[in-house]
C-alpha cells in the first residue's frame, strides 16, 4: 500500500508570505495528525483529524496557523502569514482507527528566512 | 503534566554490540508507551508499544524494549547492533488521546564498524 505522502518535501519562504503543506494519508484511513519538530526540539502534536472533521486542534500554536481536510481524504495545512518561528519540519501521520500504531510521513521542511 | 524524557542526546556503540537507548517517563495512570524511529530523510516508524502485560516487549528489526515502572522508564534494546540501525530513536506516550502522542527530544544512534 502507499504511505503517507506530504508535499513539498522542502519549502523556503520569506517571512509574511503564506506556504500550504499538503498531506494524503493512507487510503482508508480516517485518522490524519499533524505534528511539527522546530528547531531539532521536542516533536508537538498540532491536531487530530477523524475524516473531514478536527476532533483536537489543541497543538495550533496560533491563528495564522489553518488546517483543513474537505472531504476527509487529504489535509492542508496553511501558514498565513510565516514568522520565523515557524521554521522546522511538519510531518503528517495517519492511522486506520484512532487506537492503531501512527504511519508518518517523510515530512515538509519548512525554512521561513 | 504528562513527559517523557531522553537523557542522551547520542549514542555510539560498535557493530555487534548491545544497544540500549533509554526513556523515562512520567505519566499518571497506567502508561502506554511507545518507541519510534526516523532512518535519515525519512518519516517515523513504529517500532513497539507497551500497552499492559510483559514488560518485555518485541517489536520490528529485532528491538525490544523493557518497561520498569519502579524507576519508571522504557528502555530499548537490541543484542546485536547492525549499522543501519543508526538513526534518530523517540520515545512517546499518549498525552490526551491514544495518538495525541508527547515525544522525547529524540537519541541518534550511532553504530560504527
Amino acid at each position: 500500500e502507499a504511505g503517507v505522502t506530504q508535499f513539498p518535501s522542502h519549502s523556503v519562504i520569506e517571512k509574511g508570505q503564506t506556504v500550504t503543506l499538503r498531506c494524503d494519508p493512507i487510503s482508508g484511513h480516517d485518522n490524519l495528525y499533524w505534528y511539527r519538530r522546530v528547531m531539532g526540539k521536542e516533536i508537538k502534536f498540532l491536531l487530530h483529524f477523524v475524516k473531514e472533521s478536527k476532533q483536537d486542534e489543541s497543538g495550533m500554536p496560533n491563528n495564522r496557523f489553518l488546517a483543513e481536510r474537505t472531504g476527509g481524504t487529504y489535509s492542508t495545512l496553511k501558514v498565513q502569514p510565516a514568522e520565523l518561528e515557524d521554521s522546522g519540519v511538519y510531518f503528517c501521520a495517519s492511522s486506520q482507527t484512532g487506537q492503531s500504531p501512527l504511519h508518518f510521513g517523510n515530512g515538509t521542511r519548512l525554512t521561513v528566512t | 503534566a504528562q513527559s517523557v524524557a531522553q537523557p542522551e542526546d547520542q549514542v555510539n556503540v560498535a557493530e555487534g554490540n548491545p544497544l540500549t537507548v533509554k526513556c523515562t517517563y512520567s505519566v499518571s495512570g497506567n502508561p502506554y508507551l511507545f518507541w519510534y524511529v526516523q532512518y535519515p530523510n525519512r518519516g517515523l516508524q513504529f517500532l513497539l508499544k507497551y500497552i499492559t502485560g510483559d514488560n518485555l516487549v518485541k517489536g520490528s528489526y529485532g528491538f525490544e524494549a523493557e518497561f520498569n515502572k519502579s524507576q519508571t522508564s522504557f528502555h530499548l534494546k537490541k543484542p546485536s547492533a547492525l549499522v543501519s540501525d543508526s538513526a534518530l530513536y523517540f520515545c512517546a506516550a499518549p498525552s490526551g488521546g491514544y495518538n495525541k502522542l508527547i515525544f522525547g527530544a529524540g537519541t541518534r544512534l550511532a553504530v560504527h564498524p
